[in-house]
């Protein structure tokens, strides 16, 4: 799997768009970007995925750039509950194939 | 929404002892996961299992440690005498297997926090 790099931390004021980075210049055709998003010490939260066309959903917008070897995870209105770590990670279809956690980017939103 | 439930939320155990942790999986998911997070630390990857086998083993899950499925909706992971270093928290986690990215989606509980005194 292709591996990516994230920023170790970013801020964003509470109601203001958090648009988190990621790299991932080896990535290849089939691979897919997947972010997920951990709270605390809770459970990896699934936000989103994409290939390339890009996707939104209830939670966030996810911007692929062309060539494919960046994409950037939009909160809209970041709100003091979306302080989290949030890592971005790559991966084929390759069922039962674990997913591999970076370090993440600690997003803190502030009053 | 379904989601998958983790037993217990938090267990302390002595050195040495055995330590199951449970599991329940989203109902229809197919291929099943633990993962663990040393306190500070990443987020690592222990063990998948499909078809009532393991698919795949880290380097980390060594003889100490084994899962089962033993029934239909159980999915544990037992840690045979556990270490002062095993201290973490487990996650179990699930995928559907469905066609395409949807069902690579790997879905996460809310974690066991293990502390071995």
């Amino acid at each position: 799997d292709a591996k990516t790099t994230q920023p170790p931390s970013m801020d964003c004021a509470e109601g203001r768009a958090a648009n988190l980075p990621c790299n991932h210049s080896t990535i290849s055709g089939n691979e897919y970007v997947y972010w997920y998003r951990q709270i605390h010490s809770q459970g990896p939260q699934y936000i989103i995925h994409g290939l390339k066309n890009n996707e939104t959903n209830e939670m966030a917008s996810l911007i692929i750039t062309e060539d494919r070897k960046s994409s950037t995870l939009i909160l809209p209105h970041a709100t003091l509950r979306d302080t989290a770590v949030y890592y971005c990670i790559v991966r084929g279809l390759n069922y039962g194939q674990n997913f591999v956690f970076g370090p993440g980017t600690r997003l803190s939103v502030l009053p | 929404e379904p989601e998958v439930t983790q037993t217990p939320s938090h267990q302390v155990t002595q050195m040495g002892q055995e330590v199951i942790l449970r599991c329940v999986p989203i109902s229809n998911h197919l291929y099943f996961y633990w993962y663990r997070q040393i306190l500070g630390q990443k987020v690592e990857f222990l063990v998948s299992f499909y078809n009532n086998e393991i698919s795949e083993k880290s380097e980390i899950f060594d003889d100490q440690f084994s899962v089962e499925r033993p029934d239909g909706s159980n999915f544990t992971l037992k840690i045979r005498s556990t270490k002062l270093e095993d201290s973490a928290m487990y996650f179990c986690a699930s995928t559907s297997r469905a066609a395409g990215a949807s069902g690579n989606t790997i879905y996460f509980g809310e974690g066991s926090w293990l502390t071995v005194v």
